[in-house]
């Protein structure tokens, strides 16, 4: 089946505009977490929703950050007032709910978004 | 801090040998590790995971060991092949707080060579 997609790919946007990254789910994953890498490290947790709730958001890294999921499917991250430090690839996840903890606990990974910041 | 390292940056092997990545980790509430193949441009994609209650999960080509009392795992790959040239990553999944958020290391670049 697909799997996980986002949009755009790539993103290019001048220091103080506002974007928007978009994340497809696999159909059905109750799941959805949202991660950010910089360049030479690892992915790095922002924020995590369970159907539309978003039960963590202690990754954020200020409040120009923003994410939602209304209809527990599509998510969208939001960045207001873009600086040069959020240059980074913002990668999706999901993962379903069970049974076992493989099925809960592995994520599965879009492509990722690579934003720019000029 | 970084709860989950991987020391290596890179790693070169010839095909047909075995690959080993190692991870060590320094939160003792980690209760499953996962490890990850990422190739440019792409996402990470999921190879094999194993809970801390075991101390070996195996999967064709890859294996994973887990030392529990020194916080370190590694992931064997036999025979290593050209395609398997990427980089790996790490994660662990804690027992509270976040759902199932993962903490991973910093990759580590494998090589495989003909």
């Amino acid at each position: 089946g697909a799997g996980v997609s986002q949009s755009p790919r790539y993103k290019v946007a001048k220091r103080g505009q506002d974007v928007a990254l978009r994340c497809d789910p696999i159909s059905g994953h109750v799941s959805l977490f949202w991660y950010q890498q910089a360049l030479g490290q690892g992915p790095e947790f922002l924020t995590y929703f369970q159907n539309e709730a978003q039960l963590d958001k202690s990754g954020l890294p200020s409040d120009r950050f923003f994410a939602e999921r209304p209809e527990g499917s599509v998510s969208t991250l939001k960045i207001q007032r873009t600086q040069q430090e959020d240059s980074a690839v913002y990668l999706c996840a999901s993962s379903a709910r069970g049974p076992g903890p493989r099925h809960r606990y592995t994520q599965y990974f879009g492509p990722g978004t690579r934003l720019t910041v000029l | 801090d970084q709860q989950v390292k991987q020391n290596s940056p890179s790693l070169s092997v010839q095909e047909g040998r075995i690959s080993i990545l190692n991870c060590d980790y320094t939160n003792s509430m980690f209760d499953y590790f996962l490890w990850y193949k990422k190739y440019p441009a792409e996402g990470p994609t999921f190879l094999i995971s194993i809970s801390s209650i075991k101390d070996k999960n195996e999967d064709g080509r890859f294996t994973v060991f887990l030392n529990k009392s020194a916080k370190h795992l590694s992931l064997h790959i036999v025979p290593s092949q050209p395609g398997d040239s990427a980089v790996y990553f790490c994660a662990a999944k804690g027992l509270t707080g976040g759902g199932n958020k993962l903490t991973f290391g910093t990759g580590t670049q494998l090589k495989v060579e003909l």
